[in-house]
């Protein structure tokens, strides 16, 4: 079963870019994994699914800011230009067989 | 347009059963790759996946709850159930119904319900 691994926390300014990571555990390095954004108060909101070389099947009205990358079984979220809205937990998750979540991202916009 | 809501009790005691509704629109229970899932946020803390049926029918729970868990779908309704047996206090939490839909060799969510604030007490 693959485990997620998100750092707590992160922070950025408003206007820079930030990445935040999910790394899949041992074995489990091409797993592909989707981006889920939840605001305060609100519900989780699918940002986009992870393949190997991009985003794949953007969620609707997710803005270009949001980008992927990998490198071996590291996934990235690049937000650019990070807004306000930006302020939320993000949460990777994947599948085998059963699903899983990491433990979630809280970015704090400063 | 793809929407889920979930419905079902706000409060229930220690001990009974919690059974909520999925109620989807903007697509069929039935159509091949897709499916619904259940997950649950105790407040403060991260998602933990529940359940799962497919289109087929085939289920699927988490381990360490599947003798608590029970899903069903009713596809002319549009409506997927859960039911989750001795129910207690850190059960308490958002319960959400999502989307799941395969692409690319991975089932992953894609749409997510509004969520429902259900707490457990005496």
């Amino acid at each position: 079963q693959p485990v997620l691994t998100q750092s707590s926390s992160a922070s950025a300014s408003l206007g820079s870019s930030v990445t935040l990571t999910c790394s899949l555990s041992s074995g489990h390095s091409n797993y592909i994994i989707a981006w889920h954004q939840q605001q305060p108060g609100k519900a989780p909101r699918y940002l986009m699914k992870h393949e190997g070389s991009g985003a794949y099947n953007r969620g609707s009205g997710v803005p270009d800011r949001f980008s992927v990358s990998r490198s071996g079984a590291d996934r990235y979220l690049t937000i650019s230009n990070v807004q306000s809205e930006d302020e939320a937990d993000y949460y990777c998750e994947t599948w085998d067989k059963f699903w899983v979540f990491g433990g979630g991202t809280r970015l704090t916009v400063l | 347009q793809v929407t889920l809501k979930e419905s079902g009790p706000v409060l229930v005691k220690p001990t009974e059963t919690l059974t909520l509704t999925c109620t989807v629109a903007g697509f069929s229970l039935n159509n091949a790759g897709m499916g619904v899932t259940w997950i649950r946020q105790p407040p403060g803390k991260a998602l933990e996946w529940l359940a799962h049926i497919f289109s087929n029918d085939d289920k699927s729970y988490t381990q360490r709850l599947r003798d608590r868990l029970n899903i069903s779908k009713d596809t002319s309704r549009s409506q997927v159930l859960l039911a989750m047996t001795n129910m207690d206090p850190v059960d308490t939490g958002t319960y959400y119904c999502a989307r799941v839909s395969y692409s690319l060799g991975s089932y992953n969510v894609d749409s997510w319900g509004q969520g429902t604030l259900v707490s457990v007490s005496s």
